[in-house]
């Protein structure tokens, strides 16, 4: 079964980039489904970041396009968050998961990622 | 962009009560709405999806219901694992994924 692990570092500079990654293991990025990133602050709700298909398509929430990129390096079956110019309001659990729809990049999240926390301090 | 409103954000019950989480959404959704358990230090967990389809291996006590901008989850008997936070969350493809605040469930 499919499987999704982040990685990176936990904590970042105020004005830093933050940047992970989600390996996916027991199946292949390259399927037919969108992956997602989505994060929640300490004590707080979730909130979208943005997703991107095997192609390279991607789709970002508004209020973080102007500082996210999400890539994909099909080669290593992962995807990547990078946020730029992060504050204190950037500290969260950041989670990858999968959309469970095929082809669509509007769904539900089936799978998830254990989650990490990345806390921005200097 | 659509917002989520869930009520309440927090609910005391006790082992086997009826319980019923509400979610309205800013614009019409049609169906697609989901709907996620999340318990402390782990990641959410796909309950219910399109409104109300079950996701595979999700106790059949948990139900959804609606369309358009109001919808339910319902747990019939709550169960001692069910104590948890959960979240509605629509993907309309029109609009920005976005969840509801969340809705804690307490034992009473």
């Amino acid at each position: 079964q499919v499987q999704l692990q982040e990685s990176g570092p936990g904590l970042v500079k105020p004005s830093g980039t933050l940047s992970l990654t989600c390996a996916v293991s027991g199946g292949s990025i390259s399927s037919s489904n969108w992956w997602s990133w989505v994060r929640q602050p300490p004590g707080k709700g979730l909130e979208w970041i943005g997703e991107i298909y095997h192609s390279g398509s991607t789709n970002y929430n508004p209020s973080l396009k102007s500082r996210v990129t999400i890539s994909v390096d099909k080669s290593k079956n992962q995807f990547s968050l990078k946020l730029s110019s992060v504050t204190a309001a950037d500290t969260a659990v950041y989670y990858c998961a999968r959309v469970a729809a095929s082809y669509s990049s509007s769904g539900a999240f089936d799978i998830w990622g254990q989650g990490t926390m990345v806390t921005v301090s200097s | 962009d659509i917002q989520m409103t869930q009520s309440p954000s927090t609910l005391s019950a006790s082992v086997g009560d009826r319980v019923t989480i509400t979610c309205r959404a800013s614009q019409s959704i049609s169906s697609w709405l989901a709907w996620y358990q999340q318990k402390p230090g782990k990641a959410p967990k796909l309950l219910i999806y399109k409104a109300s389809s079950l996701e595979s291996g999700v106790p059949s006590r948990f139900s959804g219901s609606g369309s358009g901008t109001e919808f339910t989850l319902t747990i019939s008997s709550l169960q001692p694992d069910d104590f948890a936070t959960y979240y509605c969350q629509q993907y309309n493809s029109y609009s920005p994924v976005a969840f509801g605040q969340g809705t804690k469930v307490e034992i009473k």
